[in-house]
């Protein structure tokens, strides 16, 4: 199985500013890695899949790199509404999600 | 609309059994892999069982092999997880979920979610 650590575990940052998001698997997954974000008591939402590509509807300010086993998911101008738990998944090999980081707005 | 609907969730008995059910709307529902992914209270995202289009190919989660099983009508344009023996580590938010481009294993579409809760 491979397994996905995602850090930090808590970002907390001001409105304007950029988060940056990092999963990192334990073995290679090539760029077979997507992005979700989920709100308090709502389903996931897809934002960025096979490494870098943004699902329909999903803000510039969203982007995604990586390749391998180190990933990274930046938001730009970073916004309230941005208030989430973020989660990593691949599907290089079966499928697993990340424990996810956690942005908070100052 | 495009939509999904999950429904059967409850609470059960430690090694009862549950069937929960997801109706699709919106989208041609045979073209796409679906799947379930749970979260218990707290925690995170789980992936559990997954199925291809024509329900021809199923995937399950080592934690849920052998236990429970996923399925689909696609003249129903609904998909099943039956789901036995359940364990008090099963009880979760089980949710449904949509592939985004057919069989690519990201998911785009997610219902609500159905509640399980398993009681000792």
């Amino acid at each position: 199985e491979v397994v996905l650590t995602q850090s930090p575990a808590t970002l907390s940052l001001s409105p304007g500013e950029r988060a940056i998001l990092s999963c990192r698997a334990s073995q290679s997954v090539g760029t077979y890695l997507a992005w979700y974000q989920q709100k308090s008591g709502q389903a996931p939402r897809l934002l960025i899949y096979d490494a870098s590509k943004r699902a329909t509807g999903i803000p510039a300010r969203f982007s995604g790199s990586g390749s391998g086993t180190d990933f990274t998911l930046t938001i730009s101008n970073l916004e309230p509404e941005d208030l989430a738990v973020y989660y990593c998944q691949q599907r290089g090999n079966w499928l697993t999600f990340g424990g996810g980081t956690k942005v908070e707005i100052k | 609309e495009v939509q999904l609907l999950e429904s059967g969730g409850g609470m059960v008995q430690r090694g009862g059994s549950l069937r929960l059910s997801c109706a699709a709307s919106g989208f041609i529902f045979s073209d796409y892999v679906m799947t379930w992914v749970r979260q218990a209270p707290g925690k995170g995202l789980e992936w559990v069982a997954a199925i291809s289009g024509t329900g021809g190919n199923t995937y399950h989660a080592d934690p849920v092999k052998g236990r429970f099983t996923i399925s689909r009508d696609n003249s129903k344009n609904t998909v099943y997880l039956q789901m036995n023996s359940l364990r008090a580590e099963d009880t979760a938010v089980y949710y449904c979920a949509k592939d985004v481009q057919g069989s690519v294993w990201y998911f785009d579409l997610w219902g609500r979610g159905t509640l399980v809760t398993v009681s000792s």
